[in-house]
């Protein structure tokens, strides 16, 4: 079963630049969420998709962040403009549902600098 | 949700048996006790999840008391690629899915 993926891997930008991250997760789960992972701390949750409705946003800096998931599959994560502590890894993941007791499965995550 | 207090860091050598504890004093009835391990420039993945007594599965087991105050991740015979940060994560089944991580235990296995 192949696992969530996600593009870029890596990606450094100037601040005020635009940036997108993309995440293609597992067939068939209809949950998706987007962390950020800051070095040195534990993934904090940005958004959470149940199939291409938003659940949970409550984290998101909506004045520069925004995502999306058309057609309750594929989602994208932007950051228009990017501040110096935007610079983090933006972890994808999905489930199978929206219970806690539904495993999330992770991506290996994009790497963003911003200089 | 239930806020939990794992120790910051720990250490162990090669084919010994860890132990990390997870203290979740306030869990509530539907809580269930998930644990993530997460190595270095990876997602978090999925080891064990569990509600009382004892689960095993390949890879680990989980420890939860009567009193579900606290819970034991035990990992038995490490090895060096069980270097990683540990996640304990308390949430309610039937309650929407919200992982919501703390620091986590760096575990770092030494030859």
């Amino acid at each position: 079963e192949a696992g969530v993926a996600q593009s870029p891997r890596y990606k450094i930008i100037e601040k005020r630049q635009s940036v997108a991250f993309w995440c293609n997760p597992i067939s068939g789960h209809a949950t998706l969420y987007w962390y950020q992972q800051i070095l040195g701390q534990g993934p904090k949750l940005l958004i959470q998709f149940q199939n291409n409705g938003v659940v949970d946003d409550s984290q998101l800096p909506k004045d520069r962040f925004s995502a999306e998931r058309l057609k309750g599959v594929d989602s994208t994560l932007k950051i228009q403009p990017a501040k110096l502590e935007d610079s983090a890894v933006y972890l994808c993941a999905s489930s199978l549902d929206r219970d806690f007791t539904d495993t999330q499965y992770f991506g290996p995550g994009t790497r963003l600098t911003v200089l | 949700l239930a806020k939990t207090t794992q120790p910051i860091s720990m250490d162990s050598y090669e084919g010994q048996e860890v132990n990390i504890t997870c203290s979740h004093n306030n869990i509530a009835t539907n809580d269930y006790i998930t644990w993530y391990q997460q190595f270095p420039s990876q997602g978090p993945r999925f080891i064990i999840q569990g509600y009382k007594t004892k689960v095993t599965n390949e890879v680990a087991s989980l420890f939860i008391p009567a009193d579900r105050k606290s819970s034991t991740l035990s990992l038995p015979r490490v090895s060096l690629s069980d270097t990683a940060v540990y996640y304990c994560l308390v949430g309610a089944s039937g309650g929407y899915n919200k992982l919501i991580f703390g620091a986590g235990t760096r575990l770092a296995v030494h030859p």
